[in-house]
């Protein structure tokens, strides 16, 4: 069963700082995908990453994969009260043998404070 | 106007009833899926369909049925609703032509059941 756990679940930031969110799986996947969710709202979707060492960056926020050790990270440099939100990672599962669902972390929930 | 829409935005229904809650999308992706979404839990598949005649169970479609009527629209029903069926609701799309196959999400049905 494919797991997909990211740490820290909650993380208080101070504006200006740098932090890093973690998205650990369980099985190989060649696809992780990152969203933001602002409260009340739907998802949004930030990053796309398709390839192992696969980098992208916008804005503040900059996405790795590193299919090996089946692990993302989204790194923020210095933090702005803007990206106060969820983020969730997710990676490509398999149920009914299909390829093409997503398996959700439980999301990290980011508070930037001045 | 926004791509992907669901209707109700908010319902709320007693323990029993039949309710549907529908969703379009004018993206004119062939896969839909749905979702729900519960407090520290993240998002969890329901069912998915990659097209028309195609319909394939989540991790937790008991209590759900779905129903693709044309491309473009995919309802989830719940025939008998139970208090925990509760939740946050999600319809998405997403196309495998492009490489990147993210998913689009609608705005979301907030459920309560009584």
């Amino acid at each position: 069963e494919l797991k997909v756990e990211q740490n820290p679940l909650f993380l208080s930031m101070q504006e200006g700082k740098n932090y890093t969110i973690y998205c650990n799986y369980s099985t190989t996947s060649d696809r992780l995908y990152w969203y933001r969710q602002d409260p009340g709202k739907s998802l949004e979707s930030l990053f796309v990453l398709l390839s192992n060492g696969a980098v992208k960056q916008e804005g503040r926020l900059m996405a790795s994969l590193d299919t090996k050790a089946r692990l993302s990270t989204l790194h923020i440099t210095a933090a702005v009260h803007d990206l106060s939100a969820t983020y969730f990672c997710a990676v490509e599962g398999n149920y009914g043998g299909s390829q093409g669902n997503l398996i959700f972390g439980k999301g990290t929930k980011l508070s930037v404070k001045p | 106007d926004a791509d992907v829409t669901q209707t109700p935005r908010n319902r709320i229904t007693k323990t029993g009833k039949r309710i549907m809650l529908e969703c379009s999308q004018t993206k004119g992706h062939d896969r839909m899926y749905w979702y729900r979404q519960d407090p520290g839990l993240g998002l969890r598949l329901i069912y998915y369909s990659f097209d028309v005649k195609d319909i394939n169970k989540g991790e937790i479609s008991d209590g759900y049925s779905v129903s693709r009527q044309a491309q473009a629209k995919f309802s989830l029903s719940l025939e008998s609703a139970i208090p925990n069926q509760t939740a946050l609701y999600f319809c998405a799309t997403s196309d495998l032509r492009g490489v990147q196959e993210t998913q689009y999400f609608g705005p979301g049905t907030r459920l309560l059941v009584l």
